[in-house]
């Protein structure tokens, strides 16, 4: 099984910052990744499929990126309404997900 | 426009067999695929198993000998039924669509695994 590993598990950044969540894969991807964002009490939302795709309606301050075993998401510019628990899931062989990154304001 | 939505019981006796419904609109199951995935309280997701459009299914390497996925598509309702149910299977079962990318979900239902 293809295991993914978030990092930070937890991020503190103000208002404005430029964020950048980390996803390693046991192995090779090929680019097959995709990243959710879930809030408090709520389903995840896909926010970037196929590693830099950005789904319909997802404010164009987030991007991704990566291949084979390393992918990032970037947040241009973090704005309040973005502190969430962020998720990487692998498609490439089943689906798995990463253990989250948990994103507060500083 | 596509909706999930999940129902059974939110309180299961260790050792019974759990059973939740998913019921969608706005797609066909003939056409797309639904998956179901779970989330331990504070904890990370797991990917659970799907039902494909063909009608096949695949399954959790780990939870496959416990769990069965089906559907009716005359009610645009998918079930799963898992079994032998213990205390770390407490968690929010949420069903999902899409074959890879999954981008709709629905709201989740709450599995309590308690006696």
């Amino acid at each position: 099984d293809i295991q993914m590993t978030q990092s930070p598990s937890l991020l503190s950044a103000s208002v404005g910052d430029r964020v950048t969540l980390s996803c390693k894969a046991s192995q090779n991807i090929y680019k097959y990744l995709n990243w959710y964002q879930q809030k408090l009490g709520e389903a995840p939302k896909l926010l970037i499929y196929y590693t830099n795709s950005l789904q319909t309606g997802i404010p164009s301050r987030f991007s991704g990126s990566g291949s084979g075993t390393d992918y990032t998401l970037t947040i241009s510019s973090l704005q309040p309404e973005d502190v969430a628990t962020y998720f990487c899931q692998q498609y490439n062989s089943w689906w798995t997900f990463g253990g989250g990154t948990k994103l507060e304001l500083k | 426009q596509v909706q999930l939505k999940e129902s059974g019981p939110g309180l299961v006796q260790p050792s019974q067999t759990l059973s939740l419904t998913c019921t969608v609109s706005g797609f066909s199951l003939t056409s797309n695929s639904v998956h179901w995935v779970r989330q331990p309280p504070g904890k990370g997701l797991e990917w659970v198993g799907a039902i494909w459009s063909g009608g096949s299914t695949d399954y959790n390497s780990a939870l496959k000998s416990r769990l069965s996925i089906s559907r009716d598509t005359s009610k645009s309702q998918v079930f799963l039924k898992m079994n032998s149910l213990q205390t770390e299977d407490t968690a929010i079962y949420f069903c999902t669509s899409g074959t890879g990318p999954f981008a709709y979900w629905g709201q989740g239902t709450l599995v309590t695994v308690s006696s």
